[in-house]
């Protein structure tokens, strides 16, 4: 079956330097997005992409995260100078036409010290 | 504007007897309304959804979820638990078929399996 892949599985950061999740979603689908899970707090919507653009964000997706689909597999997300408050779990989800079911990826886990 | 509360962030049953693991809702529209679970170090998995049909839901692994308008309730159930369903389980609203609209994500119920 296929499934939502995530790399890396886990990205320890210094604070200011720039990162980048890579996500590749189930290759039929259309619309892709982005969550985080801090540690021990609930899931929050991060920011949602079709047609190569963005199509709605949260407050805390602010201009120090973009996200990119720089070929017809690969989505991703980059924090340009992190903090350490973005240390959480980093979720990509995808979904197809048609359906509003997200389909997740495992996670990647960052650590900003 | 959307929302779901999860009323316990923590259920504790003994393996062999019935699961019940509360949500409510709020939602300013019709709603879809999805369970997740999420395995320790694992992703989050879709257990079940509600898109406006039957209201009683029937997922994955023997859970099972009612829609309840009147009560704006989406309690997941299981009517003997397995060790193997020891996890954080997650309520989620969404728009119906809004098309690209985001989860919005309870706060979570970690449940715990009793040998």
């Amino acid at each position: 079956e296929p499934e939502v892949t995530q790399t890396p599985s886990h990205q320890v950061t210094q604070m200011g330097q720039e990162v980048i999740l890579r996500c590749v979603p189930i290759s039929n689908h259309l619309y892709f997005y982005w969550y985080r899970q801090i540690l021990g707090q609930k899931v929050e919507f991060l920011v949602s992409f079709y047609n190569n653009e963005i199509s709605e964000k949260s407050e805390i997706f602010d201009d120090q995260f973009s996200v990119e689909r720089p070929d017809g597999s690969n989505f991703t997300l980059k924090i340009r100078s992190t903090k350490l408050e973005d240390s959480a779990m980093y979720f990509c989800a995808s979904r197809t036409r048609g359906t509003d079911t997200q389909y997740f990826g495992p996670g990647t886990r960052l650590t900003v010290l | 504007a959307q929302s779901v509360t999860q009323l316990d962030s923590h259920v504790s049953v003994s393996e062999g007897t019935p699961v019940l693991l509360r949500c409510n809702y709020s939602s300013s529209y019709s709603p879809s309304l999805f369970w997740y679970v999420q395995h320790p170090n694992k992703g989050l998995q879709l257990l079940l959804k509600y898109t406006s049909a039957a209201t009683l839901v029937k997922g994955i692994n023997g859970f099972e979820a009612e829609f309840k308008k009147s009560e704006t309730s989406f309690h997941l159930t299981k009517p003997s638990a397995h060790m193997s369903d020891a996890a954080e389980y997650f309520c989620v609203v969404t728009r119906l078929w809004f098309g690209n609209e985001k989860l919005t994500f309870g706060t979570g119920t970690r449940l715990t399996i009793i040998p």
